[in-house]
């Protein structure tokens, strides 16, 4: 299974735009990155899933170089109600291998 | 309406007692899991249950005995529960299994006096 890397936390502003780097050297050709948020006393909730170059949703865009040994979650416009921890994972889209969440990344946004 | 839901939301309750937290999705997924969430916010798998049958079944102690009557439920028996048990626990429920997109209830925080 891939590992993960990405910083512990962030800090930002409203209105800003937040990048997220996720580091998966070890990615399997299979594999798919997926992102996920997590608001505190809730659940992770779906963000945004990938496989190469560039995904866009209505909220956030994921980017991935050539390479997919990293990934990139874009936040445009980030609000208050933003910060959470994000979680990058990397695994196949099917099979029935299992997901690890890392530590994320946890994203202050600041009046 | 609620698509991974989860009861109870609170369960403080004595070292030694047996427990049971119930977990139902009305998404039409085949496949459901349960987390472990520590106090250090790890969230780790400890069973996927594709349509009734166990896919995965990490290194979790024989008192947590999973169980799926059909594939929109799966509980979770905790046994002779510890003061380690104290997290949080999560359901969650996937199309089919791997890297699909997850839904995650809202978890239920286990709390042993």
């Amino acid at each position: 299974l891939a590992k993960t890397t990405q910083p512990i936390s962030m800090d930002s502003y409203e209105g800003q735009e937040v990048n997220i780097t996720c580091s998966h050297n070890n990615i399997a050709t299979n594999d798919y990155i997926t992102w996920y948020q997590q608001f505190p006393s809730q659940g992770p909730r779906f963000i945004i899933q990938g496989y190469k170059t560039k995904v866009t949703n209505e909220v956030a865009s994921l980017f991935i170089p050539a390479d997919r040994k990293s990934s990139t979650l874009s936040l445009p416009r980030v609000s208050l109600s933003d910060t959470a921890v994000y979680y990058c994972l990397v695994g196949e889209a099917g099979g029935y291998n299992k997901l690890i969440f890392g530590a994320g990344t946890r994203l202050a946004v600041h009046p | 309406d609620t698509a991974v839901s989860q009861t109870p939301k609170y369960l403080v309750t004595q070292m030694g007692n047996d427990k049971s937290i119930k977990c139902e999705q009305n998404l039409g997924h085949d496949t459901m899991y349960w987390y472990k969430q520590d106090s250090k916010k790890f969230l780790k798998i400890m069973f996927s249950y594709n349509n009734k049958e166990l896919i995965i079944n990490e290194t979790v102690p024989n008192r947590f005995s999973p169980k799926s009557p059909d594939k929109a439920h799966l509980n979770l028996h905790i046994n002779s529960l510890e003061l380690g048990d104290s997290a949080v626990y999560f359901c969650a429920s996937s199309p089919t299994g791997g890297n699909q997109p997850q839904h995650f209830g809202d978890g239920t925080r286990l709390s042993i006096l």
